[in-house]
């Protein structure tokens, strides 16, 4: 079966620091990977996806992007952190080329200071 | 329009009433429908899918699509007071790696003991 981790559970930054999250797939070949951000009490704002290796798409501009090194790996990266990235992120992987959900890691939740 | 709209409530409901969670969606091409279940402070968890109109059960849980009416609801039997949590509702706009999974902002559901 198919499983997706998430790290770290929790992480606590200064603002102005750098953010590195990293989500990792297991199980399937070639899967499509997501980034979203939940702000508190809001809705998932899809913020990166992937359909392969090295192809990132971003739907909203902003200080953080996402890369794909291997297959199975997405990683959500920051130079400067701002008071505005605090939230919930979300790595989430689907099927590729198909109209299956997508399922959901546990969640990092980022607290800027 | 929003793409895709719950009632973000919340929705109050007795234990073992019928909880009905409703959800509307605004392109007409839509053919994957997904409820979520979101407990505080967690990520979402997939409960249901549904692909075809007309109803889907899962125990508790009827899922129910209306393509001409645009609108997919959730059925919850014998609500429990495990069922408090929000729900998500998501559906698929577009077509394979080109498609988005869209998803609303929730509806919170409560069930009183």
């Amino acid at each position: 079966s198919q499983t997706i981790h998430q790290w770290p559970a929790t992480l606590v930054q200064p603002v102005g620091s750098p953010l590195s999250l990293e989500c990792t797939v297991e199980g399937t070949s070639n899967p499509n990977l997501y980034w979203y951000r939940q702000a508190a009490g809001r809705g998932l704002q899809l913020l990166f996806y992937s359909v392969g290796i090295g192809q990132i798409s971003s739907e909203v501009p902003q200080n953080l992007s996402a890369s794909r090194p291997q297959d199975r790996q997405f990683i959500l990266s920051s130079k400067k952190l701002l008071l505005s990235d605090s939230g919930f992120y979300l790595c989430a992987w689907s099927v590729v080329n198909s109209n299956q959900p997508q399922h959901f890691g546990d969640g990092t939740r980022l607290s800027i200071l | 329009q929003k793409e895709v709209e719950q009632n973000s409530g919340p929705l109050s409901v007795p234990e073992g009433a019928i909880a009905s969670l409703n959800c509307t969606y605004s392109d007409r091409g839509s053919q994957s429908f997904f409820w979520y279940r979101q407990y505080s402070g967690k990520s979402p968890e997939l409960i249901m899918s549904i692909y075809s109109n007309g109803d889907k059960e899962d125990g508790r849980f009827t899922a129910q699509l209306n393509k001409a009416s645009q609108y997919v609801s959730l059925l919850i039997r014998d609500s429990q007071p495990s069922d408090s949590a929000t729900y998500l509702c998501a559906v698929y706009h577009g077509s394979g790696n080109t498609g988005k999974l869209i998803f609303g902002q929730g509806t919170t559901l409560q069930v009183k003991p």
